[in-house]
């Protein structure tokens, strides 16, 4: 069974900083990677999706990267902003039926201003 | 708000009442989804629905029984809760996974926060 993994399990950084979230997944058997943004109490939001023969995606100072062999993703966020404060979340989607996904327990970013 | 709604938001019940959930997405997708989310675990994916044909169920307890009328409405009927079921019980769509078809990003609803009594 997929396992996917998310470290650091918290982070404080200031704001204006450069920042990487790291995801890690057990079986590089997947069809794609994407990343969500989760507010205290809210839904998930879909920030990036990295199909499994693409190497990155870019969405505005969002930067996500998928080494599939190596099973793992990397979400940089440029110039962090208070804003950015969330629970950010790694999901990938499982070749076999492609209708089972799997999510890390996600990281708590915390931007202080 | 995303194109998929989620009612009610907030839910109490007793370990004896009978309530549904209701999730619609008005994206035009034909894949929708449950999941329960808990403190300090993974998001857990619990039915899976294809053009309105439940494809998979992840080991849930009879006491959740979902329903998918069409393909923009889905529906978890609760029945006999326990006090650990408590959690945020949140809807997604999605595109399905078609035989060489591109696969499409999830849609999540804001989520249901249900608490057993």
């Amino acid at each position: 069974k997929q396992e996917v993994t998310q470290i650091p399990a918290a982070l404080s950084v200031p704001e204006g900083e450069n920042l990487v979230l790291n995801c890690s997944f057990t079986d590089s058997a997947i069809y794609n990677l994407q990343w969500f943004r989760q507010d205290p109490g809210k839904g998930l939001t879909s920030l990036l999706l990295i199909q499994s023969s693409q190497r990155e995606q870019t969405s505005g100072r969002l930067n996500a990267s998928l080494d599939k062999s190596s099973g793992r993703s990397t979400l940089y966020i440029a110039a962090s902003q208070p804003g950015d404060s969330a629970t950010y979340l790694c999901a990938v989607r499982e070749v076999l039926t492609g209708n089972q996904f799997y999510f890390g327990t996600g990281t708590s970013l915390t931007v202080i201003p | 708000e995303t194109g998929v709604t989620q009612t009610p938001r907030h839910l109490v019940m007793g370990m004896t009442n009978k309530k549904s959930l209701k999730c619609e997405q008005h994206l035009g997708h034909n894949a929708m989804y449950w999941y329960k989310q808990s403190a300090k675990k993974p998001l857990e994916l619990m039915f899976v629905y294809n053009f309105k044909e439940q494809t998979e169920n992840n080991s849930v307890p009879s006491r959740f029984s979902p329903e998918c009328p069409n393909s923009s409405h889905l529906f978890l009927h609760l029945h006999t809760l326990q006090p650990e079921d408590s959690a945020l019980y949140l809807c997604a769509s999605s595109q399905p996974r078609l035989g060489g078809s591109p696969s499409y990003e999830q849609y999540f609803g804001p989520g249901t926060r249900l608490t057993v009594t």
